[in-house]
C-alpha cells in the first residue's frame, strides 16, 4: 500500500468555483502534513502546512482528519492562476523522510 | 540568484554511461535530498543527507550513489545509466531548526534521458 494516495484528477473547474482535493495516508502515526503546488515542468513549492485544528490562508483551507487518515485542501473562488498540480506530502517521523502523493491536476477554465 | 541550483538542467546520455548530477545551495541548510519524479508515480526519495557525515538511503536508492562534498553541495551519480532511470530529478533542502520543518526548497530539476 502506498504511503500517500491522491486522486490524480484532472479537475477542470470554471473560474470562481470551489474545488476540494483529498489525500489519504497509510501510517496512522504520521506527524506532519503539507500541501505543495507544482506548476508544469517546475519545482514543487510549499503551499501550506496542515495543522490538526485546520488552517486557512486566504482562499485556501487545509484540514486534517486523523481518525480517517486523510487531509484535504479546499480552494474557494478559483483563479486561472490556481491551475497547477497539488501534491499531498506526509512526514511520518518528523524530520526524516517525506512521502509525496502523485499529485492532483487542476485546470481553472475562463 | 536561485537558492538551490542544479546542473545540468537537461542531459541525454547512453545506456551504460556514468553520469553525475550536481546540486548546490546557498540557504545554509544542513539537510539535503535527491528525488526523482516520474509520471503517475510522484516524487520518490533516492537519498538524503542530514549533514556532511550523514548519508541515508531513501525509497529507491538502487542504481544510484551520492556524495556530500560540503554543506552546500550534494551530488547524485548513476554509475551505469539504464533507460528506466529516465526521469526528472530534483534536489531539495530543509532546515528543521527554522520551525518550518515541513518546508523543503527544491532546485529547478534536471531532466535526464537515458537512451
Amino acid at each position: 500500500r502506498k504511503e500517500v494516495e491522491q486522486d490524480p484528477g484532472p479537475f477542470n473547474v470554471p473560474e470562481g468555483a470551489t474545488v476540494a482535493f483529498n489525500c489519504t495516508y497509510s501510517n496512522s502515526a504520521s506527524q506532519s502534513f503539507f500541501w505543495y503546488r507544482q506548476d508544469c515542468r517546475k519545482e514543487p513549492k510549499l503551499l501550506m502546512s496542515v495543522y490538526s485544528s485546520g488552517n486557512e490562508d486566504g482562499r485556501f483551507t487545509a484540514q486534517l482528519n486523523r481518525a480517517s487518515q486523510y487531509i484535504s485542501l479546499l480552494i474557494r473562488d478559483s483563479k486561472l492562476s490556481d491551475s497547477a498540480t497539488y501534491l499531498c506530502v506526509v512526514n511520518p517521523n518528523t524530520g526524516n523522510q517525506f512521502y509525496f502523493g502523485t499529485g492532483t491536476s487542476l485546470t481553472v477554465i475562463p | 540568484d536561485a537558492d538551490v541550483t542544479q546542473t545540468p538542467r537537461n542531459r541525454i546520455t547512453k545506456t551504460g554511461k556514468r553520469i553525475m548530477l550536481e546540486c548546490s545551495q546557498t540557504k545554509g541548510h544542513d539537510r539535503m535530498y535527491w528525488y526523482r519524479q516520474d509520471p503517475g508515480l510522484g516524487l520518490r526519495l533516492i537519498y538524503y543527507s542530514f549533514d556532511v557525515k550523514d548519508i541515508n538511503k531513501g525509497e529507491i536508492s538502487d542504481g544510484y550513489s551520492v556524495s556530500r562534498q560540503a554543506q552546500a553541495k550534494f551530488s547524485l551519480s548513476l554509475e551505469s545509466a539504464i533507460p528506466n532511470q529516465t526521469a526528472l530529478y530534483f534536489c531539495a533542502t530543509s532546515d528543521p531548526s527554522s520551525g518550518r520543518s515541513g518546508e523543503q526548497y527544491f532546485g529547478p530539476g534536471t531532466r535526464l534521458t537515458v537512451t
